[in-house]
């Protein structure tokens, strides 16, 4: 039973560029978080999201950022027009219902952004 | 607001000696605690966890009890090894749509 899976592990960009990073959660998951890791910080929360919605995006950006997890495929954190404050790990994590005690969170490996 | 708080490390030991990082959390309620670990270029994986007062989580030879009274959760473990080098971070669970509330992680290096 394949684990969480992220990619790119590394991603590089220039300044201006677009970043898509994605996540496969968990087979049988159809709760999926992201997270972003800046140097010396812990895991930020930025959304929570299950098939076809957003459940809560309170921790993301209002602009540049958006995530979608559709109906087929892996979810999709979109970053426009990165700026070098954007080079994080960005974690994905999924869960069997909405994360609890007795539904734990399983992360991804995570994708490093670099923006140059 | 509601915040978890961890000791800064890094947090550097000899093999075999005994472990204690802290945690502490503020949040309204009676939250679920957990201490994930993160092993270099690794994502997050759960260590142990413990849901009320008393509650004792256990894993791999790491311990840590929910002290409601001081609102603590603080890891130990009592003969620590080179393998145990990671970043550990404590976190609550508050339920709803939020997820984890984590700390800001603790780097543990242990020298042979």
């Amino acid at each position: 039973n394949a684990g969480v899976m992220q990619n790119p592990r590394h991603l590089v960009r220039r300044r201006g560029q677009e970043a898509r990073l994605r996540c496969s959660p968990m087979k049988g998951h159809s709760h999926v978080y992201w997270y972003r890791q800046l140097p010396e910080e812990g895991l930020k929360f930025m959304v929570y999201l299950q098939k076809e919605n957003i459940i809560d995006e309170s921790g993301m950006p209002k602009e540049r950022f958006s995530a979608e997890f559709p109906k087929e495929g892996p979810s999709i954190l979109r970053i426009q027009q990165v700026v070098r404050g954007d080079s994080a790990a960005y974690f994905c994590a999924s869960s069997l219902e909405t994360s609890s005690y007795n539904s734990p969170l399983h992360f991804g490996n995570g994708t490093r952004l670099t923006v140059t | 607001g509601n915040s978890v708080t961890q000791m800064e490390g890094p947090v550097t030991l000899s093999e075999e000696a005994f472990l204690t990082i802290n945690c502490t959390y503020t949040a309204t309620g009676y939250p679920s605690l957990f201490w994930y670990v993160q092993y270099p270029g690794e994502g997050l994986q759960l260590l142990l966890k413990a849901t009320k007062a008393d509650d004792k989580g256990s894993n791999k030879g790491f311990e840590a009890t929910y002290r409601k009274e001081t609102t603590s959760f603080h890891l130990e473990k009592g003969s620590v090894q080179v393998s145990d080098s990671a970043v550990y971070f404590c976190a609550y669970l508050r339920g709803g749509a939020d997820g984890l509330t984590f700390g800001k992680g603790t780097h543990l290096i242990i020298q042979p």
